[in-house]
């Protein structure tokens, strides 16, 4: 069974402060998803990485796909409060024709004014 | 935009009845997931259907049935709750040909069985 270990499970921190949130697995996946969920909602999808290395930035977040496909990191720069919520990364296993993704343990973020 | 709806925001049930929790969405999507969320455990797929009347085990099928008779509607069925069956439980769809993987979820059901 492949596992994505995400880590810290909770970060608490002031507004303005800087933020990495890891995902790790000792599997591979073809590409790797990072959503948020705020309080009384579903999950909502943030980026997708793709090729090993991948760095994309949204904003104040940027997200890096390790080398081999098998972690990613999130990391926020001078956060703020409208970022708190529960971050989940999800791995799509690199098997043929599927599309069960592999949710990670979830990492609860709560930024105070 | 992509809206998935879920039937209830919140229900109660006692032990050993029979629940049903409802999802629909309205983008002709092809695929629709059934999740559960529990705190440090992520989500984990208990059902899913990538066709009308088409269904395959995810990771957590035990207790749990579902039925898919129409494409945007996705049903799980707990044919008698028990007091582990309380948690929240998410909908999700995707559209097949979609390349980015991206799956819309709907808000939840928060399911306490008692």
């Amino acid at each position: 069974t492949q596992l994505l270990e995400q880590s810290p499970q909770f970060l608490s921190i002031q507004e303005g402060e800087n933020l990495t949130v890891y995902c790790n697995s000792s599997s591979v996946f073809s590409s790797l998803q990072w959503y948020r969920q705020e309080p009384g909602e579903g999950p909502v999808l943030l980026v997708t990485v793709v090729t090993g290395g991948e760095v994309k930035k949204l904003k104040r977040l940027t997200f890096q796909f390790g080398d081999a496909r098998k972690d990613s990191s999130l990391h926020i720069t001078a956060a703020q409060p409208g970022d708190t919520g529960l971050y989940l990364c999800a791995g799509l296993p690199p098997l043929y024709n599927t599309d069960k993704l592999i949710f990670g343990t979830g990492t609860r973020l709560q930024v105070f004014p | 935009d992509v809206k998935v709806t879920q039937s209830s925001r919140y229900l109660v049930k006692r032990t050993g009845e029979k629940v049903f929790l409802e999802c629909v969405q309205d983008m002709d999507h092809e695929n629709m997931f059934w999740y559960r969320q529990d705190p440090g455990l992520g989500l984990r797929l208990i059902y899913f259907s990538y066709d009308v009347k088409m269904k395959e085990k995810g990771d957590i099928p035990e207790g749990y049935s579902v039925s898919r008779e129409k494409k945007e509607r996705f049903s799980l069925i707990l044919e008698s709750a028990s007091t582990n069956q309380t948690s929240m439980y998410l909908c999700a769809s995707k559209r097949d040909s979609d390349d980015t993987d991206t799956q819309y979820f709907g808000p939840g059901t928060r399911l306490t069985v008692l």
